[in-house]
C-alpha cells in the first residue's frame, strides 16, 4: 500500500503570507495527485488534479507542483478564506490520504 | 447542479448493522465511479469503498473489507453502504464522493455533506 505524508501538520500565518505544504509518497505516485481544502464540518473541495493543475474555479493563488514521491501545494498570498486544513490524495494505485495540513491564523 | 445526499446514519450499538444511502443528482449517475469517504471526530480523511460505473469493480478499504458492502442502483441513481459488524472505531461522518471516470482510481470532484454515524454501546 502506498503511504502518503503531510509536512508540517500545523501551520500558523498570516493574511498575505506565501504558504507552501508538502506532501510525500511512499513510492512514485507520477503525477496522480491532488490536493482538497476543508473547513470545520464541511466536505472537502477539490483544489488541485494532476499534481499541478487547477480545478475549474479555484482561485489562482492555489497552484500544485512535483512528481514521483514529492509534492508541494502553494497559497501565493494566503487570504481569511484559506484557513482550513489541507489533504494530499494519491490515485496511482486504490486511494489514499495524507493525513492533513491545518492552516491556521498567526 | 451536482447534489450527493446521505442519509442512513445514527446511533448503532458495537456488532450491529446499518445502511447509508447516497442519492445523487445533477449529472449521468451512471456514468461514473462512486465512493465512500469517512472521517473520525477530529481526525483525517479516510478512504473506504469504490465502486465503478457497471458495478464490474468493486474495491474496499482492508479496515472494513469482509464487513461492509458497497453497491449502486444506476436507475434509482442512489449509491449505498452496508455496513456490518460496527466496531466503536467505524464512528465517523461518512461522506459519498464522485469520481471524475467511469472506473478509476482517480480523485473526487463532488462530496456529500456527510452522514455520521456512532458506535457506542
Amino acid at each position: 500500500d502506498i503511504q502518503m505524508t503531510q509536512s508540517p501538520s500545523t501551520l500558523s500565518a498570516s493574511v498575505g503570507d506565501r504558504v507552501t505544504i508538502t506532501c510525500r509518497a511512499s513510492q512514485s505516485i507520477s503525477s496522480w495527485l491532488a490536493w482538497y481544502q476543508q473547513k470545520p464540518g464541511k466536505a472537502p473541495k477539490l483544489l488541485i488534479y494532476d499534481a499541478s493543475s487547477l480545478e475549474s474555479g479555484v482561485p489562482s493563488r492555489f497552484s500544485g507542483s512535483g512528481s514521483g514521491t514529492e509534492f508541494t501545494l502553494t497559497i501565493s498570498s494566503l487570504q481569511p478564506d484559506d484557513f482550513a486544513t489541507y489533504y494530499c490524495q494519491q490515485y496511482n494505485s486504490f486511494l489514499t490520504f495524507g493525513p492533513g495540513t491545518k492552516v491556521d491564523i498567526k | 447542479e451536482v447534489q450527493l445526499v446521505e442519509s442512513g446514519g445514527g446511533l448503532v450499538k458495537p456488532g450491529g448493522s446499518l445502511r447509508l444511502s447516497c442519492a445523487a443528482s445533477g449529472f449521468t449517475f451512471s456514468s461514473y465511479s462512486m465512493n465512500w469517504v469517512r472521517q473520525a471526530p477530529g481526525k483525517g480523511l479516510e478512504w473506504v469503498s469504490s465502486i465503478s460505473s457497471s458495478s464490474s469493480y468493486i474495491y474496499y478499504a482492508d479496515s472494513v473489507k469482509g464487513r461492509f458492502t458497497i453497491s449502486r442502483d444506476n436507475a434509482k441513481n442512489s449509491l449505498y453502504l452496508q455496513m456490518n459488524s460496527l466496531r466503536a472505531e467505524d464512528t465517523a461522518v461518512y461522506y459519498c464522493a464522485k469520481e471524475i471516470a467511469a472506473a478509476g482510481p482517480y480523485y473526487f470532484d463532488y462530496w456529500g455533506q456527510g452522514t455520521l454515524v456512532t458506535v457506542s454501546s
